[in-house]
């Protein structure tokens, strides 16, 4: 089967910088995907890890070690609509089975 | 990538009663999922959506439920039947375009709510 944890609430201040962990269990592994959510919003790509590293996309990276099962997302320069959910989501083979963490809710506070 | 979009955006039922959401790409994409999402909760993938075939179920998930067509490559629905106040949720249609590396898309989602 195939587990993910995340923390369940962040809190930071406008113009921080926040690191959002993901680590997981799979029976098999493709990429490590990150999704943003607003309230009552769909679920919007982020970034996509395949390989162990750093990917930077502006104001927000990812980052996967493979090895530890462990990845995160790194938002900085906080701005207040970056207030949102966050989901790391896990996929098998060629992402066809795509499992969701619990998700983490961002607050960010001026 | 591409453009999802799924009817009705939100909708209010009665119990017992069906309802059918369409999901329509701008493009032919090679998988489409279902999910549903319950009130501060994460995603939960229902099924996966086969072309010409029936739909994979995931544990907990049952076609009797949750009936899902895809006639082709750009469109599939999903039915939920029978509904109850525990079906009150967002569902939401994803896709898979066949890049390389291309992660899943969704759709802005059906908001269910079952009276």
């Amino acid at each position: 089967g195939q587990s993910l944890e995340q923390p369940s609430e962040v809190t930071a201040v406008e113009g921080a910088i926040v690191q959002i962990n993901c680590t997981y269990q799979t029976s098999g592994f493709y990429g490590l995907s990150w999704y943003q959510q607003h309230d009552g919003g769909a679920p919007t790509f982020l970034s996509y890890n395949a390989l162990d590293g750093l990917e930077e996309t502006g104001r927000f990276s990812s980052f996967l070690s493979r090895s530890d099962s462990y990845g995160y997302l790194l938002l900085q320069e906080l701005q207040m609509k970056d207030s949102a959910s966050y989901f790391c989501a896990v996929g098998g083979c060629n992402n066809n089975d795509m499992r969701f963490g619990a998700g983490t809710r961002l607050t960010v506070k001026p | 990538s591409a453009v999802i979009s799924q009817k009705p955006s939100r909708d209010i039922c009665q119990r017992g009663t069906s309802l059918t959401i369409q999901c329509q790409v701008d493009s032919q994409v090679t998988m489409m999922f279902w999910y549903r999402q319950q009130p501060g909760q994460s995603l939960t993938l229902i099924a996966t959506a086969n072309q010409g075939s029936e739909a994979t179920y995931e544990s907990g998930f049952v076609i009797d439920k949750f009936p899902i067509s895809r006639p082709n490559l750009t469109f599939s629905t999903l039915t939920v039947s029978n509904m109850s106040p525990e079906d009150s949720s967002i569902y939401l249609c994803s896709v898979l375009t066949g890049q390389v590396e291309q992660p899943q898309h969704f759709g802005d989602g059906t908001r269910l709510s079952i009276l």
